[in-house]
């Protein structure tokens, strides 16, 4: 059972700034939120991780409010080839290791 | 090298064949992992090799063993399989076993594209 939620699918254009949302209203202390991109016939690659507040890496941010029951994932000024799967887990709590089922980001020219 | 390789990229085989497959790498990660994934599904774990002991095996049935020759080699023995195994094969690796350490990233391989007949 996956401890996560997202939606399945999201259209954006080119040079927009997206925002995938993930809810985890069951996360534990030790969980880490962390995302993965997949792209079709390859597997998947880590994107960003973080605990809580804000990071921010050269292709991502994540915002994590102060009750971490959910999180956002930023991708600044998408391209066709951010078009692809986007995976939120939880790693840390347990020794389980279940992908959410993922959101569909399709970028139109 | 921060790769993960895995052969053969394609397997087709019948119900009776026996097979394998396998993957590799060499980061010096003491943790690797085996996925299945079909299609438009998010990766299932399947099984877990942390210090070249098997750590997780998700009820992954017996028709599937897997092999932890060395800390760079994972291989998945196929035995008996049906159709419905049929999916993509993913194979990870990591510093440590994620699920028990925070910065535990992942790095997976481009997968085989398994066919039963």
């Amino acid at each position: 059972l996956a401890k996560t939620t997202q939606p399945i699918s999201m259209d954006s254009y080119e040079g927009q700034e997206v925002n995938i949302t993930c809810s985890h209203n069951n996360i534990a202390t030790n969980d880490y939120i962390t995302w993965y991109q997949q792209f079709p016939s390859q597997g998947p690659r880590f994107i960003i991780q973080g605990y809580k507040t804000k990071v921010t890496n050269e292709v991502a941010s994540l915002f994590i409010p102060a009750d971490r029951k959910s999180s956002t994932l930023s991708l600044p000024r998408v391209s066709l080839s951010d078009t692809a799967v986007y995976y939120c887990l939880l790693l840390g709590g347990d020794d389980k290791i279940i992908f959410g089922k993922g959101t569909r980001l399709h970028i139109l020219p | 090298d921060t790769e993960v390789t895995q052969t053969p990229k394609h397997l087709v085989m019948g119900m009776t064949n026996k097979k394998s497959l396998k993957c590799e790498q060499h980061m010096g990660h003491r943790a690797m992992y085996w996925y299945k994934q079909k299609a438009k599904k998010p990766p299932e774990l399947m099984f877990v090799y942390s210090y070249e002991k098997l750590s997780i095996n998700e009820s992954v049935p017996s028709r599937f063993s897997p092999e932890c020759p060395n800390s760079s080699l994972l291989n998945l023995h196929l035995h008996a399989l049906q159709p419905e195994d049929s999916a993509l094969y993913l194979c990870a690796s990591s510093q440590d076993q994620a699920g028990l350490a925070s910065s535990n990233e992942q790095f997976f391989g481009p997968g085989t594209r398994l066919t039963v007949l």
